[in-house]
């Protein structure tokens, strides 16, 4: 299995902070790298796929970047609606595996 | 607007079969892959597999030898049965949609499925 890392766990921030999320993969994942988000009682949503790709409808303020086994996920500024837990995924191999889950809470 | 609404019994024993069914409107299933995603309250995501709509399959190894998804063309219609439940598997059971390239783009809003005698 490839195994995927968030850090952090957990991090409380402030609206309009920039906040930034890691993701590691065990092995090299190419392109297939997606982002999640995840409100209390709700379905995750689609935030980006492939890495960098922009899902449809999702604010320009998400942004997805890395390669290999490194990757980040940016919120350049943070707003209300954006406290939430965010999971990596990977589809690179035939058995998908989720991180942990980054929960982001209100400073 | 593609919908997926997930429905089965909330409460299984153990060593049963946990049965799930996910309706979809909105579209065709064909063209899409389908997924089974779990997640126990409080916890992560957990990929139980997928299937094409051509009935091609993947599954957890972990979960491999119990699982088994299905799909059924004429009533737009994915299924999950998990056999020899326990209570590791007490969980939010997602019906999901896999968009080629792209990744879990429709997903449902979940069934709680909790095993207990």
């Amino acid at each position: 299995d490839i195994q995927m890392t968030q850090s952090p766990s957990s991090l409380s921030a402030s609206v309009g902070d920039r906040v930034t999320i890691t993701c590691r993969a065990s092995q090299s994942v190419s392109k297939y790298l997606n982002w999640y988000q995840q409100k209390p009682g709700k379905a995750p949503k689609l935030l980006i796929y492939g890495i960098s790709s922009l899902q449809s409808g999702v604010p320009s303020r998400f942004r997805g970047s890395g390669s290999g086994t490194d990757f980040t996920l940016t919120i350049s500024s943070l707003q209300p609606e954006d406290f939430a837990t965010y999971y990596c995924q990977q589809s690179y191999s035939i058995l998908w595996t989720f991180g942990q889950g980054t929960k982001v809470e209100i400073k | 607007q593609v919908q997926l609404q997930e429905s089965g019994p909330g409460l299984v024993k153990p060593s049963e079969t946990l049965s799930l069914t996910c309706a979809v409107s909105g579209d065709s299933i064909s063209n899409y892959y389908w997924s089974w995603i779990r997640q126990p309250p409080g916890k992560g995501l957990e990929c139980i597999g997928y299937i094409s709509h051509s009935g091609g399959t993947n599954y957890n190894p972990s979960l491999k030898s119990r699982v088994t998804i299905s799909v059924d063309t004429s009533k737009n219609q994915i299924s999950l049965n998990l056999i020899s439940v326990t209570a590791a598997d007490s969980a939010l059971y997602y019906c999901a949609r896999v968009s080629p390239g792209i990744g879990v783009d429709y997903w449902g809003q979940g069934t709680l499925v909790t095993v207990s005698s």
